[in-house]
């Protein structure tokens, strides 16, 4: 299953509304997931099952999306949170990554 | 809650390396595992999931036949035995624990550089 992920990067200001999106070539059902890396760093786990937070993820993130297209929102874009996301289907093996948005201020 | 990688290095084109996990702060045997490799500027890879008990293991198509993936769960660790490695398997490989029967992962280590050259 491919992931598309729009855009490739992204400039904006502080407070901003940021969405990115996720195009599946093909229908993963809620199977997607939103990860932050940070250079240098680990995947960090943003959101699972599409809208889920995972425990202790600020609340201006959310996702959204069903079958083969997903988004994600930074609603009030913050400082810390300049980073690469990436999106993963866990619909089926082989698991798939998006290819990143780089979010810079 | 952690995981830690070990075993990455410097190995020549056709050598063998084999990578290891060790998981602490949570019951090893109930979760999946997963390799990921990233590349410099690249989107990560993932590359094989092994299942709680270790019965059954997942390959990408890329290592399918190189790689091989076990866990023994006595050491909570999750080993990843590399063979015919290439220029093109010079990455960052991430440990990476599967949420709760589905193979999101909530928990990553540090990752581990495997260099591949002559």
């Amino acid at each position: 299953i491919q992931m598309t992920q729009s855009p490739a990067s992204l400039s904006a200001s502080v407070g901003d509304r940021v969405t990115i999106t996720c195009q599946a070539s093909r229908d993963i059902r809620h199977y997607l997931s939103w990860y932050q890396q940070m250079p240098g760093k680990a995947p960090k786990l943003l959101i699972y099952d599409v809208s889920t937070l995972e425990i202790g993820v600020p609340s201006r993130f959310s996702g959204g999306g069903s079958g083969t297209h997903f988004t994600f929102t930074i609603s009030g874009l913050q400082p810390e949170d300049i980073a690469t996301y990436y999106c993963q289907q866990y619909g089926d093996f082989p698991l798939t990554f998006g290819g990143g948005t780089k979010v810079e201020i | 809650v952690q995981l830690v990688e070990s075993g990455g290095g410097l190995v020549r084109p056709g050598g063998s390396l084999r990578l290891s996990c060790e998981a602490s702060g949570f019951t090893f045997g109930t979760f999946a595992m997963t390799w990921v490799r990233q590349a410099p500027g690249q989107t990560p890879q993932w590359l094989s999931s092994i299942t709680n008990n270790g019965r059954g293991t997942f390959y990408a198509d890329s290592v399918k036949g190189r790689f091989t993936l076990s866990r023994d769960n006595s050491k909570n660790t999750v080993y990843l035995q590399m063979t015919g490695l290439s220029v093109d398997d010079s990455a960052v490989y991430y440990c990476a624990k599967g949420a709760s029967g589905y193979h999101y992962f909530d928990l990553w280590g540090q990752g581990t550089v495997v260099t591949v050259s002559s």
